[in-house]
């Protein structure tokens, strides 16, 4: 199994500019999360998905777009890029329960100018 | 979810065993100690998790206290490999499946 997949590993926008992050997962696994890790600090919850068609805002949400049309795909979309979203993005995924452990992705570290 | 607090950094001998506590002293009665480890910057990676009996895993065994306000993290026999930062997290197992990431500990295993 793939696991948790993440593109593009590494990117960079212009400010203004949009762009969208993708995330697959192959484990058939109901909850989605994204995650933001900025340098020296842990992971922020941006946006989750308890399974298609229902997704919900986490602690960070403001400039981020998530949708979930498929169990599989959880991608995220940055609206118009600004520097304050430089970061590395964690998607992962975990099957419904609760009581289990969470797969991570391997990131996609963006920068913004 | 209760906070935990965890020592910014440690250092351990290779070979010798890797000692991480974490308090949380506010944790509530359905809340379980989770483990996760981050190696350089990739995705966290998930170690063991309990609620109130130790646990053990081929990577760790989890320590917990009789009153569940803290916990340790064992590395039985630690290699530079074991190089990463450890995140201690408690958080009832549904619901939103929301973790709350501390800055964890920093563990620099030693040649």
């Amino acid at each position: 199994n793939a696991g948790v997949t993440q593109t593009p590993k590494f990117q960079v926008l212009k400010t203004g500019q949009s762009m969208t992050l993708q995330c697959a997962q192959d484990m058939n696994h109901e909850y989605m999360s994204w995650y933001r890790q900025d340098p020296g600090m842990g992971l922020r919850l941006i946006h989750y998905s308890v399974g298609a068609g229902i997704t919900d805002q986490g602690e960070v949400p403001n400039g981020y777009n998530v949708s979930r049309s498929t169990t599989e795909d959880f991608p995220l979309r940055l609206l118009s890029a600004a520097p304050s979203q430089t970061s590395v993005y964690f998607c992962a995924s975990s099957p419904q329960g609760g009581n289990t452990e969470a797969f991570f992705g391997q990131g996609t570290r963006l920068t913004v100018v | 979810d209760a906070k935990t607090t965890q020592p910014t950094s440690m250092d351990c001998a290779e070979g010798r065993a890797a000692n991480l506590p974490c308090n949380h002293s506010t944790i509530s009665g359905n809340e379980y100690v989770y483990w996760y480890r981050q190696i350089h910057s990739q995705g966290p990676q998930y170690i063991i998790h309990g609620l109130k009996n130790n646990e053990t895993n081929e990577m760790a065994s989890l320590i917990i206290t009789e009153d569940r306000k803290s916990s340790t993290l064992i590395l039985p026999h630690a290699t530079l490999r074991d190089t990463a930062v450890y995140y201690c997290i408690v958080r009832v197992p549904s619901g939103t499946y929301k973790y709350i990431f501390g800055t964890g500990t920093r563990l620099k295993v030693l040649a």
